[in-house]
């Protein structure tokens, strides 16, 4: 069964940094792409990052260039989201999400989904 | 970056099709993904590559795409259908993106 762990959430001061880490098992990681999404309160679901399957591509959106990083470790099963200078802005659940391609680049999607780590930037 | 445009709300008649239209330039290029995502839960891909369903996704619902706008229609909506519903793409530049979604009524 395939599995995907976020944890590493919690509430941190503006300006702050946090590591989130998403555990997964029940499928062989260093074969797939993997993508951090996150979704504030009450609204909807935001792209934040992709790394591909050799880590070799790495693609954030304009609101968290610079300041997140996107890594993986395959050895550990594990993506990783390290971020810093947060802002109230960047309060939200946070999803790690696999990522398959159907018919080439033409269509990505994603398959499986952790249930989410939330994040609280707040002094 | 590309952007990806829904409506923010539809309702649907219990029983009756009803249709959510996402547009952008890219999926002229790319197709849409279609997440349905209930209160307190992680999203669920219900249709991908166009009109491809996930083992154990009604076939009432389905895809389709014309020009920039991608559709999702489901035919017979039930009540358990009710929730948000994003479309999901990539742009020219490998991002990827979602649609602002659309929360389904079913009257």
């Amino acid at each position: 069964e395939v599995q995907l762990v976020e944890s590493g959430g919690g509430l941190v001061q503006p300006g702050g940094s946090l590591r989130l880490s998403c555990a997964t098992s029940g499928f062989t990681f260093s074969d797939y792409s993997m993508n951090w999404v996150r979704q504030a309160p009450g609204k909807g679901l935001e792209w934040i990052s992709f790394i591909s399957a050799s880590g070799g591509s790495i693609f954030y959106a304009d609101s968290v260039e610079g300041r997140f990083t996107i890594s993986r470790d395959d050895a550990k099963n594990s993506l990783y989201l390290q971020m810093n200078s947060l802002s109230a802005g960047d309060t939200a659940v946070y999803y790690c999400a696999r990522e398959v391609t159907f018919g080439g680049i033409v269509a990505p999607y994603f398959d499986y989904w952790g249930q989410g780590s939330l994040v609280t930037v707040s002094s | 970056s590309s952007e990806l445009t829904q409506d923010p709300a539809v309702s649907v008649a219990l029983g009756q099709t009803v249709r959510i239209t996402c547009q952008g330039d890219s999926l002229r290029s790319y197709y849409a993904s279609w997440y349905q995502q209930k209160p307190g839960q992680a999203p669920v891909v219900v249709i991908y590559g166009r009109d491809n369903r996930p083992s154990g996704i009604p076939d009432r619902f389905s895809g389709s795409s014309s020009g920039n706008t991608a559709s999702l229609t489901i035919t017979g909506a039930q009540a358990e259908d009710e929730a948000d519903y994003y479309c999901n793409s990539r742009d020219r530049s490998a991002k990827r993106v979602f649609g602002g979604g659309t929360k389904l009524t079913v009257l």
